[in-house]
């Protein structure tokens, strides 16, 4: 079947570095996306990675391994703003997304 | 960028009454767009696939004939929440998928958060 994984929620201090790691098992992959979502809002597209390796944009940084199955998130600096939930979904064979539940982050002062 | 709405933001409702809820892709075609609902502290659930001019996916366990869903143009969506009842209360979340990219992303719309008395 298919499925994502990724931790259900993590702290970490403003100012720090965090990684959320996400694994995933789908029928066929045509890439890894990561979306950011503040309660009570919809997601905004944060990363797209299909190919393996690291794809850095400003603060974040989305990393990928396809033989692995494995992907996951860096956020620097963290402020205080970017606490929200961080999901992260695999797109299958047929470009349907498939959705983890998603990374609750509490940034800490 | 691409741009989603949704239309309206948030509607009250009695239970037993039926509420439309629209997705626009303002700059672009959308030739599939994704209905989700999301319960609070619970991430996103998809419940139907929409192709313009053809009948929606349906994924399993969501009821076809209580989540009425309409394609009838590249840019607009609407789903019909039919009969509601408080268990129905949520957010609902369309996504457009944004074709002839190199990934096909989705684009969300602001969501409409539903409640039901």
């Amino acid at each position: 079947g298919q499925n994502i994984d990724q931790p259900t929620e993590m702290t970490a201090t403003e100012g720090a570095i965090v990684q959320i790691n996400c694994t995933y098992q789908t029928s066929g992959f045509n890439g890894l996306f990561w979306y950011q979502q503040h309660a009570g809002e919809a997601p905004t597209f944060l990363s797209y990675n299909v190919l393996d390796g690291l794809e850095e944009k400003g603060r974040f940084s989305s990393f990928l391994s396809r033989s692995k199955g494995y992907s996951y998130l860096l956020l620097k600096e963290l402020q205080m703003k970017d606490s929200a939930s961080y999901l992260c979904a695999a797109s299958d064979s047929n470009y349907q997304l498939i959705w983890g539940a998603g990374t609750k982050l509490i940034i800490k002062p | 960028g691409a741009v989603v709405s949704q239309h309206p933001s948030w509607v009250i409702c009695k239970s037993g009454t039926s509420v439309k809820i629209e997705c626009r892709s303002l700059d672009f075609q959308a030739t599939t767009m994704f209905w989700y609902r999301q319960f609070p502290k619970q991430s996103l659930m998809l419940m139907a696939t929409s192709n313009e001019g053809s009948k929606a996916t349906y994924e399993q366990g969501v009821e076809k004939d209580k989540f009425l869903i309409n394609h009838a143009s590249l840019t607009l969506s609407t789903l019909t929440v039919t009969s509601a009842h408080p268990e129905d209360s949520s957010f609902y979340i369309c996504s457009a998928r944004l074709a002839g990219t190199d990934y096909n992303e989705q684009f969300f719309g602001p969501g409409t958060r539903l409640t039901v008395l």
